[in-house]
């Protein structure tokens, strides 16, 4: 049972436009949540994260929004770069000792110059 | 500065036989997690170190597979009689548990081939 999905395997943009990256979850136990980039043959990195208090959180050209009562997030980028072309994780993690990150299968965003 | 470094990059062996991946973390973080990625999947939380305590062995998938961290820095998983469904890239974090939350750094995998 998938506790954290995203539905898009894949999404291409034009560059310059808006991305948007969607993520569900199931489990209400997660209290914090998490994007990562990840290139091929490279680990996945951490971009931008956002805790169950907050509705919102914005770095940049990055903005992840948090609906609770929906259990859904998503990522914003804008405007769009061909750099920003990766895999996109989102991760999510409950309260706990070991606070391990439950990840979605990821969605392979290709921005188009 | 240094990140999370694992090695080898690549392994493959052949079924029956046993590997060790290894993983060295950023200096000073106490925090130590392994995953794993299957194709098309998702990393899929393995085992958590922190600092002295006992691990967290609660995603390891059978008994094939254990993990040790020495002087609470690099940490060795040990998958024994590799099976093919044991074939992933396996990554390793890190992270320092400042605070409630924790950002966890990756290092770049190991890729396994079980032939």
């Amino acid at each position: 049972d998938q506790q954290v999905k995203q539905n898009s395997p894949s999404l291409s943009v034009q560059e310059g436009r808006i991305s948007i990256l969607n993520c569900d979850y199931t489990n209400s136990m997660f209290d914090y949540f998490l994007w990562y980039k990840k290139y091929p043959a490279e680990g996945p990195t951490f971009l931008i994260s956002i805790s169950s208090i907050k509705d919102k959180n914005e770095d940049g050209r990055f903005t992840v929004f948090l609906n609770k009562s929906a259990k859904h997030l998503s990522l914003h980028i804008v405007p769009s770069q061909p750099g920003d072309s990766a895999v996109y994780f989102c991760a999510a993690s409950a309260l706990g000792p070991a606070r391990q990150l439950t990840f979605g299968s990821g969605t392979q965003l290709t921005v188009l110059p | 500065g240094a990140g999370v470094s694992q090695s080898p990059s690549n392994k493959v062996t052949e079924k029956g036989k046993d590997v060790e991946l290894r993983c060295d973390p950023i200096s000073g973080h106490t925090a130590l997690y392994w995953y794993r990625q299957s194709l098309g999947q998702g990393l899929e939380f393995l085992i958590y170190f922190q600092g002295n305590s006992a691990p967290d062995k609660s995603g390891l998938p059978s008994d094939r597979f254990s993990a040790e961290r020495t002087g609470g820095s690099v940490s060795t998983l040990t998958i024994q009689r590799t099976q093919q469904e044991d074939s992933a890239v396996y990554l390793c974090a890190s992270s320092s548990r400042t605070g409630g939350y924790n950002e966890q750094f990756f290092g770049p995998g190991t890729r396994l081939t079980v032939l």
